[in-house]
Protein backbone atom coordinates (compact mmCIF):
# COMPACT_ATOMS: atom_id res chain seq x y z
CA UNK A 1 0.00 0.00 0.00
CA UNK A 2 1.19 3.14 -0.61
CA UNK A 3 1.83 5.85 1.69
CA UNK A 4 2.88 9.58 2.34
CA UNK A 5 5.25 11.37 5.05
CA UNK A 6 5.28 14.61 6.16
CA UNK A 7 8.25 15.28 8.95
CA UNK A 8 7.13 18.94 9.70
CA UNK A 9 4.04 19.66 11.16
CA UNK A 10 4.72 23.01 12.15
CA UNK A 11 6.89 25.19 10.00
CA UNK A 12 7.66 29.10 10.51
CA UNK A 13 9.52 31.30 8.11
CA UNK A 14 9.92 35.33 7.81
CA UNK A 15 8.62 36.62 4.60
CA UNK A 16 11.08 36.93 2.36
CA UNK A 17 13.02 33.56 3.58
CA UNK A 18 13.33 30.70 1.48
CA UNK A 19 10.76 27.68 2.03
CA UNK A 20 11.39 24.14 1.41
CA UNK A 21 8.52 21.41 2.69
CA UNK A 22 9.30 17.72 2.90
CA UNK A 23 7.33 14.84 1.55
CA UNK A 24 8.45 11.37 1.42
CA UNK A 25 6.56 8.40 0.43
CA UNK A 26 6.30 5.00 -0.10
CA UNK A 27 4.98 3.02 -3.40
CA UNK A 28 6.51 0.53 -5.22
CA UNK A 29 6.27 1.75 -8.96
CA UNK A 30 6.21 5.25 -10.15
CA UNK A 31 4.17 7.68 -8.36
CA UNK A 32 2.03 10.47 -9.21
CA UNK A 33 2.39 12.90 -6.83
CA UNK A 34 0.79 16.29 -5.87
CA UNK A 35 0.67 19.21 -3.60
CA UNK A 36 -1.99 20.66 -2.60
CA UNK A 37 -2.59 23.69 -0.44
CA UNK A 38 -5.72 24.58 1.88
CA UNK A 39 -6.34 27.73 3.89
CA UNK A 40 -8.26 27.44 6.93
CA UNK A 41 -12.15 26.32 6.17
CA UNK A 42 -11.16 26.03 2.77
CA UNK A 43 -11.36 23.29 0.20
CA UNK A 44 -7.93 22.22 -1.29
CA UNK A 45 -6.15 23.40 -3.83
CA UNK A 46 -3.46 22.01 -6.26
CA UNK A 47 -0.15 23.77 -6.56
CA UNK A 48 1.39 21.38 -8.71
CA UNK A 49 1.51 17.89 -9.86
CA UNK A 50 4.31 14.71 -11.04
CA UNK A 51 3.03 12.32 -13.21
CA UNK A 52 6.55 11.82 -15.69
CA UNK A 53 9.06 13.28 -17.46
CA UNK A 54 11.31 16.18 -15.65
CA UNK A 55 11.77 15.36 -12.02
CA UNK A 56 11.66 19.85 -11.64
CA UNK A 57 7.89 20.58 -11.76
CA UNK A 58 6.87 23.94 -11.66
CA UNK A 59 3.57 25.04 -10.15
CA UNK A 60 1.52 28.20 -9.21
CA UNK A 61 2.12 31.21 -6.86
CA UNK A 62 6.07 30.56 -7.75
CA UNK A 63 6.15 26.95 -6.04
CA UNK A 64 7.91 24.26 -7.32
CA UNK A 65 8.85 20.71 -6.36
CA UNK A 66 11.33 17.85 -7.34
CA UNK A 67 10.99 14.41 -7.59
CA UNK A 68 14.02 12.09 -6.60
CA UNK A 69 13.03 8.44 -7.24
CA UNK A 70 16.68 7.50 -5.17
CA UNK A 71 15.08 9.34 -1.96
CA UNK A 72 11.61 8.67 -2.30
CA UNK A 73 11.26 12.47 -2.15
CA UNK A 74 8.94 15.18 -3.41
CA UNK A 75 10.29 18.33 -1.73
CA UNK A 76 7.93 21.39 -2.12
CA UNK A 77 10.07 24.29 -2.39
CA UNK A 78 9.79 28.08 -2.91
CA UNK A 79 12.71 30.86 -3.08
CA UNK A 80 11.12 33.92 -1.18
CA UNK A 81 7.89 33.61 0.80
CA UNK A 82 5.27 35.72 0.87
CA UNK A 83 2.65 36.73 3.94
CA UNK A 84 -0.23 35.11 2.20
CA UNK A 85 1.90 31.82 1.23
CA UNK A 86 0.31 30.96 4.94
CA UNK A 87 -1.39 27.90 4.90
CA UNK A 88 -1.61 24.04 5.42
CA UNK A 89 0.36 22.35 2.92
CA UNK A 90 -0.52 18.15 1.98
CA UNK A 91 1.58 16.15 -0.07
CA UNK A 92 -0.29 13.31 -1.43
CA UNK A 93 1.12 9.73 -3.61
CA UNK A 94 -1.54 8.64 -6.41
CA UNK A 95 -1.03 5.27 -7.85
CA UNK A 96 -0.98 4.73 -11.72
CA UNK A 97 -2.87 2.03 -13.80
CA UNK A 98 -2.69 -1.31 -12.65
CA UNK A 99 -2.05 -1.01 -8.95
CA UNK A 100 -4.42 -2.29 -5.96
CA UNK A 101 -5.20 1.44 -5.46
CA UNK A 102 -5.72 2.31 -8.70
CA UNK A 103 -7.20 6.16 -8.23
CA UNK A 104 -6.82 6.72 -5.10
CA UNK A 105 -5.00 9.48 -3.58
CA UNK A 106 -3.15 8.96 0.01
CA UNK A 107 -2.58 12.30 1.43
CA UNK A 108 0.27 13.11 3.73
CA UNK A 109 -0.60 15.03 7.48
CA UNK A 110 -0.27 18.66 6.25
CA UNK A 111 2.05 20.66 7.46
CA UNK A 112 1.28 23.96 8.65
CA UNK A 113 3.19 26.98 7.69
CA UNK A 114 3.14 30.27 9.51
CA UNK A 115 4.91 33.30 7.84
CA UNK A 116 6.39 36.45 9.99
CA UNK A 117 6.29 39.85 8.83
CA UNK B 1 -17.24 29.11 -14.22
CA UNK B 2 -16.80 25.46 -13.56
CA UNK B 3 -16.26 23.50 -10.40
CA UNK B 4 -17.43 21.78 -7.88
CA UNK B 5 -19.93 22.96 -4.91
CA UNK B 6 -20.60 21.82 -1.48
CA UNK B 7 -23.55 22.65 0.76
CA UNK B 8 -23.99 23.72 3.27
CA UNK B 9 -20.99 25.20 4.79
CA UNK B 10 -21.79 24.53 7.83
CA UNK B 11 -24.21 21.60 9.35
CA UNK B 12 -25.45 20.64 12.79
CA UNK B 13 -27.45 17.70 14.00
CA UNK B 14 -28.67 15.88 17.09
CA UNK B 15 -26.65 12.61 17.27
CA UNK B 16 -28.99 9.50 16.19
CA UNK B 17 -30.15 11.14 13.12
CA UNK B 18 -28.81 10.44 9.37
CA UNK B 19 -27.89 13.93 7.56
CA UNK B 20 -26.94 14.22 3.74
CA UNK B 21 -24.18 16.11 2.12
CA UNK B 22 -24.08 17.71 -1.17
CA UNK B 23 -22.12 17.80 -3.97
CA UNK B 24 -22.37 18.83 -7.19
CA UNK B 25 -20.05 19.49 -9.97
CA UNK B 26 -20.20 20.64 -13.66
CA UNK B 27 -16.71 19.82 -14.94
CA UNK B 28 -18.18 17.00 -16.64
CA UNK B 29 -15.97 14.24 -14.46
CA UNK B 30 -16.28 10.90 -14.17
CA UNK B 31 -15.21 10.06 -11.34
CA UNK B 32 -15.88 11.71 -7.65
CA UNK B 33 -14.29 11.08 -4.10
CA UNK B 34 -15.20 12.03 -0.85
CA UNK B 35 -12.82 12.66 2.22
CA UNK B 36 -12.80 13.27 5.80
CA UNK B 37 -10.43 15.30 7.09
CA UNK B 38 -9.84 15.45 10.94
CA UNK B 39 -7.25 17.94 12.54
CA UNK B 40 -3.56 16.57 12.41
CA UNK B 41 -5.03 13.18 10.48
CA UNK B 42 -4.41 14.14 6.34
CA UNK B 43 -7.89 13.17 4.54
CA UNK B 44 -8.53 10.32 4.55
CA UNK B 45 -10.78 8.74 1.62
CA UNK B 46 -14.50 7.41 2.47
CA UNK B 47 -15.80 6.39 -1.13
CA UNK B 48 -15.37 6.90 -4.32
CA UNK B 49 -17.44 6.75 -7.91
CA UNK B 50 -15.61 5.98 -11.16
CA UNK B 51 -18.84 5.84 -13.01
CA UNK B 52 -22.99 6.68 -12.86
CA UNK B 53 -24.31 4.08 -10.88
CA UNK B 54 -21.14 2.76 -9.55
CA UNK B 55 -18.92 3.56 -6.35
CA UNK B 56 -16.83 1.72 -3.85
CA UNK B 57 -15.23 1.63 -0.77
CA UNK B 58 -12.74 3.97 0.36
CA UNK B 59 -10.73 3.26 3.29
CA UNK B 60 -13.07 4.06 6.21
CA UNK B 61 -16.46 3.84 4.90
CA UNK B 62 -18.26 2.66 7.74
CA UNK B 63 -21.39 4.31 9.03
CA UNK B 64 -21.31 6.27 5.41
CA UNK B 65 -22.78 5.67 2.49
CA UNK B 66 -22.90 7.16 -1.16
CA UNK B 67 -25.37 7.25 -4.48
CA UNK B 68 -24.34 8.42 -7.91
CA UNK B 69 -27.59 8.29 -9.86
CA UNK B 70 -26.51 11.62 -11.53
CA UNK B 71 -22.66 12.05 -13.39
CA UNK B 72 -23.07 15.76 -11.67
CA UNK B 73 -23.64 14.57 -8.36
CA UNK B 74 -22.63 12.48 -5.09
CA UNK B 75 -24.43 12.84 -2.11
CA UNK B 76 -22.72 11.31 1.25
CA UNK B 77 -25.09 10.09 3.66
CA UNK B 78 -23.94 10.18 7.54
CA UNK B 79 -25.83 7.51 9.38
CA UNK B 80 -26.38 7.46 13.04
CA UNK B 81 -24.14 4.56 12.58
CA UNK B 82 -20.74 6.71 12.38
CA UNK B 83 -19.62 6.90 15.82
CA UNK B 84 -17.50 10.11 15.41
CA UNK B 85 -19.02 11.61 12.85
CA UNK B 86 -18.33 15.57 13.53
CA UNK B 87 -15.78 16.42 11.19
CA UNK B 88 -15.19 18.77 7.90
CA UNK B 89 -15.88 16.53 5.01
CA UNK B 90 -14.14 17.33 1.21
CA UNK B 91 -16.07 16.22 -2.25
CA UNK B 92 -13.01 15.98 -5.02
CA UNK B 93 -13.55 14.86 -8.97
CA UNK B 94 -11.28 13.96 -11.96
CA UNK B 95 -11.49 13.61 -15.18
CA UNK B 96 -11.54 9.93 -14.29
CA UNK B 97 -10.32 7.54 -12.26
CA UNK B 98 -6.73 7.51 -11.66
CA UNK B 99 -5.82 9.91 -14.52
CA UNK B 100 -5.35 13.62 -13.81
CA UNK B 101 -5.38 15.49 -10.62
CA UNK B 102 -8.11 16.01 -8.11
CA UNK B 103 -10.08 19.17 -7.96
CA UNK B 104 -11.75 19.72 -4.29
CA UNK B 105 -15.22 21.45 -3.09
CA UNK B 106 -14.89 23.94 -0.62
CA UNK B 107 -15.80 21.47 2.22
CA UNK B 108 -18.86 21.33 4.60
CA UNK B 109 -17.92 20.99 8.20
CA UNK B 110 -20.68 19.07 9.98
CA UNK B 111 -21.12 18.86 14.10
CA UNK B 112 -23.33 16.07 15.52
CA UNK B 113 -24.13 16.91 19.54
Amino acid sequence: AQSVTQPDIHITVSEGASLELRCNYSYGATPYLFWYVQSPGQGLQLLLKYFSGDTLVQGIKGFEAEFKRSQSSFNLRKPSVHWSDAAEYFCAVGAGAGGTSYGKLTFGQGTILTVHP
Amino acid sequence: DGGITQSPKYLFRKEGQNVTLSCEQNLNHDAMYWYRQDPGQGLRLIYYSQIVNDFQKGDIAEGYSVSREKKESFPLTVTSAQKNPTAFYLCASSISLGWGEQYFGPGTRLTVT
